[in-house]
């Protein structure tokens, strides 16, 4: 099974910081990457997939860079609704796996 | 738009079999990939399986000797069965659909609670 790791699994930060969340996949996925963002008592959302390609609906502020076995999602400018835990996927092969999670809360 | 809503006992006894429904609405099952994943507290989300809306399946070995995922078409609704549950298997379990078994999970299900408990 291909294990994602993401980075770190808490962060606090304040209204307007850039924030940087990093995946880093046991063997090269090429681009077969998603994010998701899930807020308390709700189901996951897909922010971006592809690595790189932003979900239809998603705010510009919400970028993915990355291949292979390192990825990133940043977000440039905190907004209060982005406080969330945010859940890297990789599409790349079965099983299909997630990374542990990164709590983005208020500092 | 299209809806998911899982549906099923929130308590399961060890040992028995736990069982699910996902209801689709707004939206065809055909033509569409249905996975099921699930959350235990404090864990990573974990892929159990999908289900093609032709009946094909997938699971991931971690659990495929225990699962049974099916789809019914003319109900517009997707199953899971677990059977000899322990209290590992408490988690929210979550339905989604996909578009092909290699797309992103969108949209997904609110997700249910089951506790396996004596």
């Amino acid at each position: 099974d291909i294990q994602l790791t993401q980075s770190p699994s808490f962060l606090s930060a304040s209204v307007g910081d850039r924030v940087t969340i990093t995946c880093r996949a046991s063997q090269g996925i090429s681009s077969h990457l998603a994010w998701y963002q899930q807020k308390p008592g709700k189901a996951p959302k897909v922010l971006i997939y592809a690595a790189s390609t932003l979900q239809s609906g998603v705010p510009s502020r919400f970028s993915g860079s990355g291949s292979e076995t390192e990825f990133t999602l940043t977000i440039s400018s905190l907004q209060p609704e982005d406080f969330a835990t945010y859940h890297c996927q990789q599409l790349n092969s079965y099983p299909l796996t997630f990374g542990g999670g990164t709590k983005v809360e208020i500092k | 738009q299209v809806q998911l809503q899982e549906s099923g006992p929130g308590l399961v006894k060890p040992s028995e079999t736990l069982s699910l429904t996902c209801t689709v609405s707004g939206g065809s099952i055909t033509n569409y990939y249905w996975s099921w994943i699930r959350q235990s507290p404090g864990k990573a989300l974990e892929w159990i399986g999908y289900v093609f809306y032709s009946g094909a399946t997938n699971y991931n070995p971690s659990l495929k000797s225990r699962v049974i995922i099916s789809v019914d078409t003319s109900k517009s609704h997707l199953s899971l069965k677990l059977n000899s549950v322990t209290a590992a298997d408490t988690a929210v379990y979550y339905c989604a659909r996909h578009v092909s078994g290699y797309s992103a999970f969108g949209p997904w299900g609110r997700g249910t609670l089951v506790t396996v408990s004596s």
